[in-house]
């Protein structure tokens, strides 16, 4: 299976709260990302934690950190219509000289009205 | 932030056909690039670590001889899809980390992809 995972799909009403889970199993990962991709597009990261935080806030974004059950949840407040996309929770893991980012399936968000 | 830029952002080739795409760094020396692989609708693969001046690390299951990596310069890695078929149609999406350690080497920088369809 995954190593990093996340549920498919999530469907907000537009103003509510979005909460996009994620669980990953190397204990040994230093930062843990999230990122959003648009339609055809790329990555855009929208926040990161370091391994040693229990949350993040960045404006309408809290990222919330439980290491002892290695879960990771991106909660994005009043939610726009803008904020549809694929969420993808990442980890950063280390191979020897160099660090690699590990992608979950991606959590598609839809907004309905 | 620090951009990274992919071409092209698409490419239509025939089988049988190679197809080099170019990953450049704009704005810094990126030692190290990586190369990922995205079917539709499904998550990103991580294919393989360019290391500029060396040879490239392949993830398992991904074939050197098809997928070439070159990472010639601190700025640009370029990967080449050989003797290219329909199931090697994907979106293809490079990505470099600004040099250092800690918090500075946090962020991955993406490309915007390339999408390759093999007809």
């Amino acid at each position: 299976g995954e190593d990093v995972e996340q549920s498919l799909f999530l469907s907000v009403r537009e103003g509510d709260s979005s909460v996009i889970n994620c669980t990953y199993t190397d204990s040994s990962s230093t930062y843990l990302y999230w990122y959003k991709q648009e339609p055809g597009a790329g990555l855009q990261l929208l926040t990161y934690i370091f391994s040693n935080m229990d949350m993040k806030q960045d404006q309408r974004l809290t990222v919330l950190l439980n290491k002892k059950d290695k879960h990771l949840s991106l909660r994005i407040a009043d939610t726009q219509t803008g904020d549809s996309a694929i969420y993808f929770c990442a980890e950063s893991r280390r191979y020897s000289s160099a660090s690699k980012i590990i992608f979950g399936s991606g959590t598609r968000l839809s907004i309905r009205p | 932030g620090a951009v990274v830029s992919q071409h092209p952002s698409w490419v239509i080739c025939k089988s049988g056909t190679s197809v080099k795409i170019e990953c450049r760094s704009l704005d810094f020396q990126a030692t190290t690039m990586f190369w990922y692989r995205q079917f539709p609708k499904q998550s990103l693969m991580l294919m393989a670590t360019s290391n500029e001046g060396s040879k490239a690390t392949y993830e398992q299951g991904v074939e050197k001889d098809k997928f070439l990596i070159n990472h010639a310069s601190l700025t640009l890695s370029t990967l080449t899809v050989t003797s290219a078929h329909p199931e090697d149609s994907s979106f293809y999406i490079c990505s470099a980390r600004l040099p250092g350690i800690g918090e500075r080497n946090t962020e991955a920088f993406f490309g915007q992809g390339t999408r390759l369809t093999v007809v």
